[in-house]
């Protein structure tokens, strides 16, 4: 099945800077990569998502990049902000047809005033 | 617009208790829906699935169970609950053949 590796686990940065999480997945066949922001106590939200037809989307100061073959796709936070301060977890989902994404294990950014 | 409720908010249960937790979706018809769990610090752990009334897949074995008795509607139960048990629990949903899910704001359970 797909396999998904997610770094780093914790990424610290200052406010204004930029922040990159990176994931890593297994199978070609995977075409559809969403990126979720959890904040603390509550649920996982989408923030972006991006297909394999694509190779990068932004949505104002997130953007995500999608290398097919190297087999892998980026989350890209510039002008960081303390509410940016979550946990991001990326997936990959497509594999033989299914719907069922494969999660990256987070990354926890924390963003210091 | 589409609304997905879950509740309880917060459970806090004995060790050997049953556990029923409740998911329903409004603003769709036949959704997919799943039940995660989030241990304390750690990712998302798919537990079961389901693309139809009746219709349940497990990913993992366990002491948990699910059903779904009507289209927007997926329940979770446990008929005797263990430590291990303790989690966040997050219903998700996603439109039929669309892999976009959208969670619920989840179940905090803790077992004693």
């Amino acid at each position: 099945g797909e396999n998904v590796e997610q770094h780093p686990s914790t990424l610290s940065v200052q406010e204004g800077d930029s922040a990159v999480i990176k994931c890593t997945y297994s199978d070609s066949a995977s075409n559809y990569f969403p990126w979720y922001k959890q904040e603390l106590g509550k649920r996982p939200q989408l923030i972006i998502d991006i297909r394999s037809n694509v190779g990068e989307k932004k949505d104002q100061r997130i953007a995500v990049t999608l290398n097919k073959t190297a087999k892998h796709f980026s989350l890209h936070i510039t002008e960081t902000q303390p509410e940016d301060s979550a946990v991001y977890f990326c997936a990959a989902s497509g594999t033989g047809g299914s719907y069922i994404p494969t999660f990256g294990r987070g990354t926890s950014l924390i963003v210091h005033p | 617009s589409q609304t997905i409720h879950q509740w309880p908010a917060t459970l806090v249960q004995p060790v050997g208790s049953p556990l029923s937790l409740e998911c329903t979706v409004e603003g769709t018809s036949n959704p997919n829906l799943y039940w995660y769990r989030q241990a304390a610090g750690r990712g998302l752990q798919l537990l079961f699935y389901s693309v139809g009334i009746g219709q349940i897949s497990s990913e993992v074995p366990q002491n948990l169970s699910a059903s779904r008795p009507q289209d927007r509607q997926f329940i979770l139960s446990s008929k005797k609950l263990l430590l291990s048990d303790s989690g966040f629990y997050l219903c998700a949903w996603s439109v039929q053949g669309s892999d976009t899910q959208y969670f619920g704001p989840g179940t905090r359970l803790t077992v004693l």
